[in-house]
């Protein structure tokens, strides 16, 4: 089975600029959460959706939006890059069951870097 | 901001059980403790998780303590692919990853 895949794989743009990640989770799982791993620091989540909804937020800008579609894959974009932005983009997916915990299955990442 | 405190690095030779520690003292009474590893440059792979009573699966065992205040992820049998970051993560849904702990496995 095809595990969560992350496109593209690497990223290169400039400050001001905005770009798109996207984000296809695990046949038959419904929720997505995004995180940042910036160098040398364990990853900070951004957002999760469920079924198409937002469930959960981090402490990150505006300039940080997320979506999810009907076939639940997941798009993350970010405005007005700033050189911080530069890090590993996660995407995580999983079958929620409602007990509070879920176990989360990550894509490869992609490597973003601002200049 | 994380709530568990893991020690930064720890070493370990092969073939012997790496046993990894974490605090989590403020843990609330419905948060499951979760371990995710990550090896260099790829994302963060379950381990496994558990709530008041001691777990174990395929990969490793979790020792959780009576208080729930802390707990031991172990690696029986400790390869050199084992070598990875490893996150001790306390949550009721989303995750929270702290600093973890870089475990390096020797010939």
């Amino acid at each position: 089975d095809a595990g969560v895949t992350q496109s593209p794989t690497h990223l290169i743009k400039t400050r001001g600029q905005h770009v798109t990640l996207r984000c296809s989770p695990i046949s038959g799982h419904k929720s997505v959460s995004w995180y940042q791993q910036v160098l040398g620091q364990g990853p900070q989540f951004i957002f999760q959706y469920y079924e198409k909804e937002e469930r959960g937020r981090g402490n990150f800008p505006d300039r940080f939006s997320a979506r999810q579609f009907p076939n639940y894959s997941s798009e993350l974009n970010v405005n007005a890059l700033l050189l911080g932005d530069s890090a590993l983009y996660l995407c995580a997916s999983s079958f929620p069951l409602g007990q509070g915990w879920d176990e989360q299955f990550f894509g490869p990442g992609t490597r973003l870097t601002v200049l | 901001d994380a709530k568990t405190t893991q020690p930064t690095s720890m070493d370990c030779a092969e073939g012997r059980a790496a046993n990894l520690p974490c605090n989590h003292s403020t843990i609330s009474g419905n948060e499951y403790v979760y371990w995710y590893r990550q090896i260099h440059s790829q994302g963060p792979q379950y381990i496994i998780h558990g709530l008041k009573n001691n777990e174990t699966n395929e990969m490793a065992s979790l020792i959780i303590t009576e208080d729930r205040k802390s707990s031991t992820l172990i690696l029986p049998h400790a390869t050199l692919r084992d070598t990875a970051v490893y996150y001790c993560i306390v949550s009721y849904g989303k995750l929270t990853f702290g600093q973890g702990t870089i475990l390096t496995v020797h010939p």
